[in-house]
């Protein structure tokens, strides 16, 4: 069974105080690793894709990384608005078009 | 274009009322998904849609729940009958297609069961 872990639960950051979120995944053949960021009271908004290992991308102040066993999201000198909650999605190859999502990991970064 | 467009945003009703909830994907989109998140087990895919056909249904808990896709600007979920154990919010997702394989998400339904 695919399955998602995202650590920490929540993280407290001071404005300007970079650090990393975590996504281990167990998937029967990796097709694609999705990055979301959701506000309260809002759906999901995409972030990134990433498809195979040693895949980086970049979007302001993230950066998301990819491993065969986990995925890190960067967060470079953060602002309050990068406040959310972060979730990581894997996608089988088996799985056609599906996506296991993790709990994820809600950000509070503080002025 | 507007995005994935969901309604009602809220709705509260008593245990053993039909509930519908509505959705109209991305225009030109061909994947439409319905997921439910709740604290306890997060982001949940109940069923998805290719071009109106349901492909997966293997996440709706069970037979009160209902999915249908007239056509390819609506689709429906419908809880019959409602229980309380049914709250949570539930979003509208479609997808492209086209080889990026990302989801763009609705704001979701905030359903309460009394």
């Amino acid at each position: 069974e695919d399955q998602v872990t995202q650590s920490p639960e929540a993280l407290r950051l001071q404005e300007g105080e970079s650090s990393s979120l975590n996504c281990s995944y167990t998937v029967s053949g990796l097709r694609g690793l999705f990055w979301y960021r959701q506000d309260p009271g809002k759906g999901p908004e995409f972030l990134f894709t990433l498809y195979s290992a040693g895949e980086e991308k970049e979007k302001e102040r993230l950066k998301a990384t990819l491993t065969k066993k986990e995925s890190f999201l960067h967060i470079t000198a953060p602002k309050p608005e990068d406040s959310a909650t972060y979730l990581c999605a894997v996608q089988a190859v088996t799985g056609f078009q599906k996506l296991v999502f993790g709990t994820g990991t809600r950000l509070l970064v503080s002025p | 274009d507007a995005g994935v467009i969901q309604s009602p945003r809220h709705e509260v009703t008593e245990m053993g009322q039909e509930v519908t909830l509505r959705c109209k994907p991305i225009s030109g989109h061909d994947y439409l998904f319905w997921y439910r998140q709740t604290m306890m087990r997060g982001l949940e895919l109940l069923i998805y849609f290719n071009n109106n056909v349901p492909i997966d249904d293997s996440g709706m808990p069970e037979d009160r729940f209902s999915a249908k896709m007239p056509n390819a600007s609506f689709s429906t979920l419908k809880i019959q009958p409602s229980e309380p154990r049914d709250s949570a919010v539930y979003f509208c997702a479609s997808e492209g297609g086209g080889g990026g394989n990302e989801q763009f998400f609705g704001p979701g339904t905030r359903l309460t069961v009394l």
